[in-house]
C-alpha cells in the first residue's frame, strides 16, 4: 500500500453518462498526476497538479474530461458523456519535487 | 519512433534463471528512469530508480546506457513470484515543472517451475 487511495475501484456506466473519480494522495505530496492505462499499454499521462494548480494537460484530455484539486489535497477526475473508448484504468500518482511517483490502486472504468 | 520502447514478450523462463529486459528511449535529454512492476489488473509498483549509471537491489540490477539510450533490468535467480509485467518509465519535465512519466508498453515475464 503506497498510501495513495482511489475511489471507486470499479465503475460500470452506460455510454453518455457522467462519471467522477477521486484520488487521495499521500499527505505530504504536493504533486499529483492522472494517467490512463488501456489493455496491453503502459500508463499515459493525462494531467498534473502542483498543490491546487493544474499546470499541464495532455492532448489526450478532451473537453469531456475535467480535473480539479481543491485546496491542494484530494483530486477529482470527471468524464462527461462517456464513450466506449473511455474504458480504461484511471491511475493517480503523487510525489514530492522530482522524487519517484507512487500510484494508487486505480479506478477501472467500463463503459457499456 | 515511440518515445519509450520495450519488447512486450512474454519471456518464459524457468525458476532460478537470469533474465534481462531492455528499454530504449528517444529523448536524449531524459535524466531519470524507473522500472515499475505491474501485476495483472493492479497498479504499477515502483521497483527501481535509475538516476546515473545504475542501481542494484538484491536480485535486481538496473543499468543505464546513455550513449545508446537504453536502460536494462536484470533479474537473477528468478522466482515464481517475479511473474508480472515490467514497465519502463522515463522522466520528462512538464511545462508546469512537474515530472510526467512516459511508459513503455511493458514486458511480460512468466517464471515457470
Amino acid at each position: 500500500d503506497t498510501g495513495v487511495s482511489q475511489d471507486p475501484r470499479h465503475k460500470i456506466t452506460k455510454r453518455g453518462q457522467n462519471v467522477t473519480f477521486r484520488c487521495d494522495p499521500i499527505s505530504e505530496h504536493n504533486r499529483l498526476y492522472w494517467y490512463r492505462q488501456t489493455l496491453g499499454q503502459g500508463p499515459e499521462f493525462l494531467t498534473y497538479f502542483q498543490n491546487e494548480a493544474q499546470l499541464e494537460k495532455s492532448r489526450l484530455l478532451s473537453d469531456r474530461f475535467s480535473a480539479e484539486r481543491p485546496k491542494g489535497s484530494f483530486s477529482t477526475l470527471e468524464i462527461q458523456r462517456t464513450e466506449q473508448g473511455d474504458s480504461a484504468m484511471y491511475l493517480c500518482a503523487t510525489n514530492k519535487l522530482y522524487n519517484e511517483q507512487f500510484f494508487g490502486p486505480g479506478t477501472r472504468l467500463t463503459v457499456l | 519512433r515511440k518515445e519509450v520502447e520495450q519488447d512486450p514478450g512474454p519471456f518464459n523462463v524457468p525458476e532460478g534463471a537470469t533474465v534481462a529486459f531492455n528499454c530504449t528511449y528517444s529523448n536524449s535529454a531524459s535524466q531519470s528512469f524507473f522500472w515499475y512492476r505491474q501485476d495483472c489488473r493492479k497498479e504499477p509498483k515502483l521497483l527501481m530508480s535509475v538516476y546515473s549509471s545504475g542501481n542494484e537491489d538484491g536480485r535486481f540490477t538496473a543499468q543505464l546506457n546513455r550513449a545508446s539510450q537504453y536502460i536494462s533490468l536484470l533479474i537473477r535467480d528468478s522466482k515464481l513470484s517475479d511473474s508480472a509485467t515490467y514497465l519502463c518509465a522515463v522522466n520528462g519535465v512538464t511545462t508546469g515543472g512537474g515530472n510526467k512519466l512516459t511508459f513503455g508498453t511493458g514486458t511480460q515475464l512468466k517464471v515457470e517451475l
